[in-house]
């Protein structure tokens, strides 16, 4: 079973609200991604960091989201101002010899 | 562009009944696909159920089989027997077994298996 901790497990904001989300990866993997699932079961690549370093990220992530990976401390993803379509499942997944484990997810409302 | 198909559900089977679900990839921008089924029980959390790196290649994990065939370009999963436990979601993804760190899903495969 994967390692991979994310909190909290359900997120309720309302619009305009920033949301925070927290990951802590598996210990040794190397790499941090987020995803956002949504109603749909689709699975949107959001943003990734090697070393606390950010790798690739989308539009969307750059301009309304905060994302960070500090070393020794969880990665977090925060939505700045949260919409009603940003309500979605937030997988955060840690990465190892091309794998991704990934953790429970946190669910986010905007009401 | 990169894709992956697999079968639509809702699929429902009987237990102890054979399982076959489809999953087809384009892989036209990754160069080097690792093909992967996750599968998302009830409650719970995203999880690996098997992973294939190499054409030709079969994958086994939990009673399920999936053979990675470059020819047809594609990665169904099966079982012989279900049980009732093995309800659940199941996700094909195709990922760069290069270092881009690009992943393709599905969009899942709702499975109910009845007594």
């Amino acid at each position: 079973n994967s390692k991979v901790i994310q909190t909290p497990r359900y997120l309720v904001k309302g619009q305009g609200q920033k949301a925070k989300m927290r990951c802590i990866p598996e210990k040794g993997h190397p790499v941090v991604f987020w995803y956002q699932q949504n109603k749909n079961n689709e699975f949107k690549f959001l943003i990734n960091f090697q070393n606390q370093e950010v790798l690739q990220q989308i539009d969307m992530t750059e301009k309304r989201f905060s994302a960070e990976c500090p070393s020794n401390s969880p990665c977090s993803l925060e939505i700045q101002s949260s919409e009603a379509g940003d309500s979605a499942l937030y997988l955060c997944a840690s990465s190892l010899q091309n794998t991704l484990y990934f953790g429970a997810g946190t669910r986010l409302s905007v009401l | 562009g990169d894709s992956v198909t697999q079968t639509e559900g809702p699929v429902t089977v009987s237990e102890s009944e054979s399982l076959i679900i489809n999953c087809t990839y384009s892989a036209t921008s990754i160069a080097y696909p690792n093909l992967f089924w996750y599968v998302r029980y009830p409650g719970e959390g995203l999880q690996l159920l098997l992973k294939v790196i190499t054409a030709g290649q079969k994958g086994s994990s939990r009673g399920f089989e999936a053979t990675y065939n470059k020819e047809t370009t594609s990665f169904h999963l099966q079982k012989a027997s279900v049980q009732e436990s093995d309800s659940a979601v199941y996700y094909c993804a195709l990922g760069e077994g290069a270092g881009n760190y690009k992943y393709v899903f599905g969009a899942g495969t709702r499975l109910k298996v009845i007594a």
